[in-house]
């Protein structure tokens, strides 16, 4: 089984300040993906970026950015430039990669992020 | 842009009575889920539909059931509803495995 650890729980940040959220999994597959999704106080789930597995270049999308570490085990989050609009929770989330995964996604605890004037 | 519709959005039951939740979606995705959020637990996977006419437990199904009416709609259903089951429920969806969810807004449940 696999399993997502967020050891942060709540940052606070300033604004145009660049913040970095942490996230550490457990697996024994050698292909899967990562994602990082936002969730803000409308409760909805965004996807802020997601990365393969098999891919040595970390994914970036704007101001979000990430550190693959495959050996480590370890997908942290990068937020530069933060804006009061990136404050939210935070989910690391994992999927393997098979054809019977079916978007099982497993969910760390989340980090709250605070962007402050 | 309607994407992924639940309802209702907020919901009270006594603990012991019955509800259903709707979900559906408006973007001809085969699979379709169930999660639940708890505060400080990330969101675990109720129940899944992989395609039209399938279900399939996740990682916490006891207290609940599931129907794939047609490939847009996908409901979760509460038989008897407890305490332990207050939560917020999100339903949600994809195309092919390994693409991203699209998640619907959330159903707040307090069971009292």
């Amino acid at each position: 089984a696999q399993t997502v650890t967020q050891s942060q729980p709540e940052m606070s940040v300033q604004e145009a300040e660049t913040v970095t959220l942490s996230c550490t999994y457990d697996t024994s597959e050698n292909n899967y993906y990562l994602f990082w999704y936002k969730q803000p106080p409308s409760r909805q789930m965004i996807l802020v970026i997601r990365q393969e597995a098999y891919k040595q270049q970390n994914a970036t999308e704007n101001r979000f950015s990430v550190n693959f570490q495959k050996a480590a085990k370890s997908f942290s989050l990068k937020i530069s430039d933060s804006q009061l609009g990136d404050t939210a929770m935070y989910f690391c989330a994992f999927m393997k990669y098979t054809t019977d995964s079916w978007g099982k996604l497993q969910f760390g605890a989340g980090t709250q992020v605070v962007v402050t004037p | 842009n309607a994407g992924v519709t639940q309802t209702p959005k907020f919901q009270v039951l006594k603990t012991g009575q019955s509800m259903t939740l709707q979900c559906a979606q408006d973007m001809n995705h085969n699979s379709m889920y169930w999660y639940r959020q708890d505060p400080g637990m990330g969101l675990r996977l109720i129940y899944y539909s992989a395609s039209e006419g399938t279900t399939d437990k996740g990682e916490v199904p006891n207290g609940y059931n599931v129907s794939r009416l047609n490939k847009r709609e996908f409901s979760l259903r509460l038989e008897s509803a407890a305490p332990s089951q207050t939560s917020v429920y999100f339903c949600a969806s994809n195309h092919r495995v390994n693409e991203k969810l699209f998640f619907g807004s959330g159903t707040q449940l307090s069971v009292l």
